[in-house]
């Protein structure tokens, strides 16, 4: 089955204490995301990858990093994780030809950070 | 700058009703990407359609529609006999050529509540 896998789906966690939030796609897609949710706010993109080794920053990258060392992960990581932070995490995965195709988003990482 | 409204934050019908979620959308591309997502209860964000900026026919899906007018930048859900598994909240979303990473600007959704 195609799919974005995230894990964990729940995630409570200290004040900086480091956390890796891991996401794999099976369905050959260059482009990966991360985006929170957040009330009042909707959905921002936090990073994305065009693809193996390139990485930018989305609308709000303070407090994260990412890497892509192979096609099919993008874990997102905070070093130090911080009470603003607690959110509904997204990751998302397409295929780079154009905008043709819908994004495919995993199930969500509901973290929350004490 | 681009921007999705949905003015519309919570709609209740009953079931069997025809409800339309609206959404308006702002951008200065002349090509871009529409889309709707539903996020059940359950959390996950689920693809519904996509629809390109220089296709304006409108599509069916079963009990699901969707209007697309460039002229007055809408971008128009409707359910046909809703039925209680339509609760959820759903997102308007928009893409374009400006759009660092292909990013997804979505709308602050509609959360429809489906009562038997």
């Amino acid at each position: 089955e195609a799919q974005v896998t995230q894990n964990p789906r729940y995630l409570i966690t200290v004040t900086g204490k480091k956390l890796t939030v891991t996401c794999s796609q099976n369905m050959n897609h260059e482009y990966m995301s991360w985006y929170r949710q957040d009330p009042g706010l909707g959905l921002r993109q936090i990073y994305y990858s065009m693809n193996v080794e390139v990485t930018d920053k989305g609308d709000v990258p303070e407090g994260y990093k990412v890497s892509r060392k192979e096609k099919r992960n993008f874990p997102l990581i905070l070093e130090s994780p911080s009470p603003n932070q607690t959110s509904l995490y997204f990751c998302a995965s397409t295929l780079a030809q154009g905008l043709n195709y819908g994004y495919t988003f995993g199930s969500g990482t509901r973290l929350t950070v004490v | 700058a681009q921007k999705v409204t949905q003015a519309q934050t919570e709609i209740s019908v009953v079931e069997k009703e025809d409800v339309t979620l609206d959404c308006v959308y702002e951008t200065r591309d002349t090509t871009y990407y529409l889309f709707w997502y539903k996020q059940p209860p359950s959390g996950e964000l689920v693809f519904l359609i996509r629809r390109n900026s220089f296709d304006e026919q409108n599509e069916i899906s079963g009990r699901y529609s969707w209007n697309f007018q460039k002229s007055t930048s809408s971008f128009n859900f409707t359910i046909t006999a809703s039925q209680v598994v339509d609760s959820a909240v759903y997102f308007c979303a928009l893409s374009g050529l400006s759009n660092s990473g292909y990013a997804l600007n979505f709308g602050k959704g509609t959360s429809l509540l489906v009562t038997p």
